[in-house]
């Protein structure tokens, strides 16, 4: 079974840009979480799509937003772009169900200039 | 205060030693993730718990839920044991997950 997929992986941006994320879930995931991980405050929940409908969100400003399509794919979308917004962006999936574990992928590296 | 704390920070160990890092919480966390992260980034679940005790191999997790306390242990550590290990927590698995600062072992053979 394929695992969760991420792209790109690497990314430059400059200020005041806009960014796409994707990740691909496990086949028969329909949750999609993503994370953002700084080394400065570590590893912070961003948002949590299951079944196209976000189902629970973190304590980040609007300009970050997401979405998941029909076929439990996700983007998640960062807007004006900010020298703090560089990153390791992670994406997991799960069954959402409620005792179901995590699985990642292999992040995507953002960096803005 | 951190919501969800771990100790300790970093830890050193000899291959084929007991290795315990513990992760305690002050919110209502009803499932318990560890997990484990190598050089590069990429994050792989190590448990999810909601209680009592599971085990994979030479790692075992365990869960209080009444002391809000969890702990991972690792027998007979080896230098690919090397990472940063993370205990992450919501009230679901999928729940707004808050996650523990991390505590980096290095595993020396």
């Amino acid at each position: 079974k394929a695992g969760v997929t991420q792209t790109p992986r690497y990314l430059i941006k400059t200020r005041g840009q806009q960014v796409t994320l994707s990740c691909s879930p496990i086949s028969g995931h329909r949750s999609v979480s993503w994370y953002q991980q700084t080394p400065g405050q570590g590893l912070q929940f961003l948002f949590e799509y299951f079944s196209e409908t976000q189902r629970n969100k973190g304590n980040f400003p609007g300009r970050f937003s997401g979405r998941q399509f029909s076929n439990s794919r996700s983007e998640m979308n960062v807007s004006t772009l900010e020298l703090g917004d560089s990153a390791l962006y992670l994406c997991a999936s799960s069954t959402g169900t409620v005792n179901s574990p995590l699985h990642f992928g292999n992040g995507t590296r953002l960096t803005v200039t | 205060k951190n919501e969800v704390e771990q100790s300790p920070q970093n830890l050193t160990a000899q291959e084929g030693e007991f290795i315990t890092i513990n992760c305690s919480y002050s919110v209502g966390i009803s499932a318990l993730h560890w997990l484990q992260q190598h050089p590069g980034g990429g994050i792989v679940s190590l448990f999810m718990l909601s209680s009592g005790k599971k085990k994979h191999g030479r790692l075992i997790a365990t869960i209080n839920i009444q002391e809000k306390h969890s702990s991972l242990h690792i027998t007979a550590s080896h230098p690919r044991d090397s990472a940063v290990y993370i205990c992450a927590g919501g009230k679901t698995s999928y729940d707004k997950v808050i996650f523990g600062p991390g505590t980096s072992l290095s595993v020396i053979p």
